[in-house]
């Protein structure tokens, strides 16, 4: 069975310092790789996308970009983090369903910069 | 520009009652799924619903998408406390891997 792993939790990071958030899926190869940000009982903010090894797509310009340097490794990067990036991380890997694409979600990791 | 909107934002009612939750667009989606989300963790499909005017039940939980693929409701019947939580639709367009999310519905069941 698949599974997707993402880390950390919870982490409480300055303004200004870089970040390093990582996902992993587990029992499926070539996956569709997602990054999506939520706000506080919200919906869902898509970042960034992945269809393979180093294809990544932005969909919202902004402080952070992603990176897939493994097939089913997932990260998410800032160089330089802003008290706007507090929020709380979902990486998602998906499969086809006939013509139906389903989301499956990490545990999320809940960022708040300070 | 497609959007999603989804009533009531918030939802707090007694164990036993019924309820429901709408997911209203302008735009025709293709397909629509609906998620439950806990607090501290990441949503959970719940169903994916396809063909206008289908209807789907999950126990007591019944979902229908209309008849124009334009929007979506899901009915709890008898609802209990372990149906609290974040309850989001997502809607899928033809020919691209973004899925466009509502803002959720935030219910509490009391016991």
């Amino acid at each position: 069975s698949q599974t997707i792993h993402q880390w950390p939790a919870t982490l409480v990071q300055p303004v200004g310092s870089p970040l390093s958030l990582e996902c992993t899926v587990e029992g499926t190869s070539n996956p569709n790789l997602y990054w999506y940000r939520q706000a506080a009982g919200r919906g869902l903010q898509l970042l960034f996308y992945s269809v393979g090894i180093g294809q990544i797509s932005s969909e919202v310009p902004q402080n952070l970009s992603a990176s897939r340097p493994q097939d089913r490794q997932f990260i998410l990067s800032s160089k330089k983090l802003l008290l706007s990036d507090s929020g709380f991380y979902l990486c998602a890997w998906s499969e086809w369903d006939r013509l139906n694409e389903k989301l499956f979600f990490g545990s999320g990791t809940q960022l708040s910069v300070l | 520009t497609q959007l999603l909107e989804q009533s009531p934002q918030f939802l707090s009612i007694q164990e036993g009652e019924n309820l429901t939750v709408y997911c209203n667009s302008s735009s025709v989606f293709s397909s629509l799924q609906w998620y439950r989300q806990e607090p501290g963790e990441g949503p959970v499909l719940l169903v994916t619903v396809v063909t206008g005017g289908e209807v789907k039940k999950l126990k007591r939980l019944t979902f229908q998408f209309g008849d124009a693929r334009k929007d979506s409701s899901l009915h709890i019947t008898a609802a209990q406390p372990g149906d609290t939580g974040l309850y989001l639709c997502a809607g899928a367009g033809s020919g691209n891997y973004q899925l466009i999310w509502g803002a959720g519905t935030k219910l509490i069941i009391k016991p």
